[in-house]
């Protein structure tokens, strides 16, 4: 069974304006955290934003904030006030447990900024 | 700021050739991953090892071995490089966390290697 899904293969956004990504998890480990990372054309992973299990407040870093619905598994990535810059493919991951840092992905978002 | 490098961007091999791939990290991070990255699959774990000479099989590593000598490398190999595995490969690297902690485990990814197996 898929560990992470994206439902949005792609995504437009009009620029200044907000964007939700999905990110539905699976899991029977009550310890697990949540990362999204942002892939540029350039290829590079890069680390945006991270929601802990038991974390009681949802993350926010910058722009981006995470709300973290644990009930229905899901764990939502928030871009506010998009930026052409923003333009690039989105992973949600999760990693179970605590002694294992592995990171499950999903297919991933594509998003593109339009000017 | 974390550094991960890979040996190449851009790779071309033939088939049945034997193909490595290096990646070094420069923070002293106990863990170190390969991962491959396919259209509309995500990233998969290839293999992954938590310190010098250990490996631990991911989810897809049929056709790949790793070796880790040094704490701060981590190789891939493909024995006998097929064109199934043409593909983009990306290595990360991680702290083995001592306390819980935000984010305390996140991984660090270098910029990737695009292998094309002819």
């Amino acid at each position: 069974a898929q560990k992470i899904t994206q439902t949005q293969p792609g995504m437009f956004v009009q620029e200044k304006e907000a964007v939700t990504l999905d990110c539905t998890y699976d899991t029977s480990d009550p310890s697990y955290g949540l990362f999204w990372y942002k892939q540029p054309s350039s290829g590079e992973m890069i680390f945006l934003i991270y929601q802990g299990s038991y974390d009681q407040q949802n993350a926010t870093e910058g722009r981006y904030s995470l709300n973290f619905q644990k009930a229905r598994k899901s764990a939502n990535l928030v871009i506010s006030a998009s930026q052409l810059g923003d333009s690039a493919m989105y992973f949600c991951a999760m990693r179970e447990g605590r002694g294992d840092y592995k990171l499950s992905f999903g297919a991933g978002t594509t998003v593109t900024v339009r000017a | 700021d974390v550094k991960v490098t890979q040996s190449s961007r851009y790779l071309v091999k033939r088939t049945g050739e034997k193909v490595f791939l290096e990646c070094v990290q420069d923070m002293d991070h106990e863990n170190m991953f390969w991962y491959r990255q396919d259209p509309g699959l995500g990233l998969r774990l290839i293999y992954f090892s938590y310190d010098v000479k250990m490996k631990e099989k991911g989810d897809i590593p049929e056709g790949y071995s790793v070796s880790r000598e040094k704490k701060e490398r981590f190789s891939l190999i493909l024995e006998s490089a097929s064109t199934n595995q043409t593909s983009m490969y990306l290595c990360a690297s991680s702290f083995t966390p001592r306390t819980s902690g935000r984010a305390a485990d996140t991984q660090y990814f270098g910029p990737g290697t695009r292998l094309t197996v002819l």
